[in-house]
């Protein structure tokens, strides 16, 4: 079965700092990767997905992630911190060989961002 | 592009009464999710659907809860009788084919006193 860590709950930055936020994956064959952003109230946004190839994803709002197959990691990555990245973020993995991508979720790490 | 329609947005009921959560995909999308968010157990995917298909309902929880699509515009999710542990928020999202990212609506918060 496939599974998401997401290992910090809760991080904070300063704005203009730079910002990684971890992610590991169990998966027995190349996974979809997905990153997602939850603001208070509302569903969940996409802000970048992995199928194959360039292991380098660039998403919006100015986010890119790694794909580490040696390390089962897809680590989210920003280099400027703006207030407005304040949320929740959620990895997750996609059944690439199914019918359909089931995604199965991280528990999220919910960023704060200080001024 | 509306996106993903979930209404209603609140619904707060009491204890072993019906509740019926609605939602409307985007156009042209074949697959349909419902989810399920807890600060206890984050997201879990209840039941999706392929082409009106209910294709894997493992995650539902119990026999209190059941789901439908009686077209490609349109799915229910209904619990009954509702518990106060159902409280949660519980989204819908869509998506085209196998591998696209899904589009989430904005979710039902749902209170079940």
């Amino acid at each position: 079965a496939q599974s998401v860590t997401q290992p910090d709950i809760h991080i904070t930055v300063s704005e203009g700092a730079s910002l990684e936020l971890r992610c590991n994956y169990s998966y027995g064959a190349t996974p979809y990767l997905f990153w997602y952003v939850q603001s208070p109230g509302q569903g969940l946004q996409l802000l970048l997905k992995y199928f194959s190839g360039d292991t380098l994803v660039q998403g919006i709002k100015g986010f890119e992630a790694e794909f580490k197959r040696s390390q089962s990691s897809f680590n989210l990555r920003k280099p400027s911190v703006h207030w407005s990245d304040a949320a929740e973020y959620f990895c997750a993995v996609g059944d690439s060989t199914g019918t359909a991508s089931k995604l199965t979720f991280g528990t999220g790490t919910r960023l704060q961002v200080t001024l | 592009d509306a996106g993903v329609i979930q209404s209603p947005r609140h619904e707060v009921t009491e204890m072993g009464q019906e509740v019926t959560l609605r939602c409307k995909p985007i156009s042209g999308h074949d697959y349909l999710f419902w989810y399920r968010q807890t600060m206890m157990r984050g997201l879990e995917l209840l039941i999706y659907f392929n082409n009106n298909v209910p294709i894997d309902d493992s995650g539902m929880p119990e026999d209190r809860f059941s789901a439908k699509m009686p077209n490609a515009s349109f799915s229910t999710l209904k619990i009954q009788p509702s518990e106060p542990r159902d409280s949660a928020v519980y989204f819908c999202a869509s998506s085209s084919q196998r591998g696209s990212p899904l589009h989430f609506g904005n979710g039902t918060r749902l209170t079940v006193t």
